[in-house]
């Protein structure tokens, strides 16, 4: 089971790319990364998930490193609605702190 | 319609009681979580059912005792409430994926303040 580490906050300028990176270097070969947001006190929000291959859907882009030890979410244009807690998981599926981003004018 | 509902959303009570919280999913999904996230917003799961068997079962407290009257629900109840119990509580379900979970689809939390 792989565990993540995650910074414990950053600061993105509306507009902006929000690039919030993930470490994740004892995830097996079929365990999937996935990420989620929490805004203020809201229950989890899926943004995407991903395998090897880079990934991307209305919300959000997910870049995996080659050997899979790290991703990185991009979030393209922030905005302040974007505000909130970023997790990285992988099995066994427990959250951690995550990433705080806070998006500012 | 709510696709994963959870009652009550607030419950206050006194240190020692027993209190349920109840979660309903109406998304047809095989599995179902429960995770707790305490006042340091570290949100840990605790259970995770999959049709109505458990198949997670973390190191939390005899306390807490899951029951999946169906796999549409999945309730928590708690004995002899402590102190240390206050967080917020969230409900989830998934469809079954293996070692790929799938997409986890939250409620919006039960918040239990113990006194």
């Amino acid at each position: 089971d792989a565990k993540t580490t995650q910074p414990t906050s950053m600061d993105c300028a509306e507009g902006r790319a929000a690039n919030l990176p993930c470490n994740h270097s004892t995830i097996s070969g079929n365990e999937y990364v996935y990420w989620y947001r929490q805004i203020h006190s809201q229950g989890p929000q899926y943004i995407i998930h991903g395998l090897k291959n880079n990934e991307t859907n209305e919300m959000a882009s997910l870049i995996i490193t080659e050997d899979r030890k790290s991703s990185t979410l991009i979030l393209p244009h922030a905005t302040l609605r974007d505000t909130a807690v970023y997790y990285c998981i992988a099995p066994p599926l427990t959250f951690g702190t995550g990433t705080r981003l806070q998006v500012t004018l | 319609d709510t696709a994963v509902s959870q009652t009550p959303k607030y419950l206050v009570t006194q240190m020692g009681n027993d209190k349920s919280i109840k979660c309903e999913q109406n998304l047809g999904h095989d599995t179902m979580y429960w995770y707790k996230q305490d006042s340091k917003k570290f949100l840990k799961i605790m259970f995770s059912y999959n049709n109505k068997e458990l198949i997670i079962n973390e190191t939390v407290p005899n306390r807490f005792s899951p029951k999946s009257p169906d796999k549409a629900h999945l309730n928590l109840h708690i004995n002899s409430l402590e102190l240390g119990d206050s967080a917020v509580y969230f409900c989830a379900s998934s469809r079954p994926g293996g070692a790929n979970t799938g997409e986890l689809f939250f409620g919006e939390g039960s918040r239990l303040t113990v006194l």
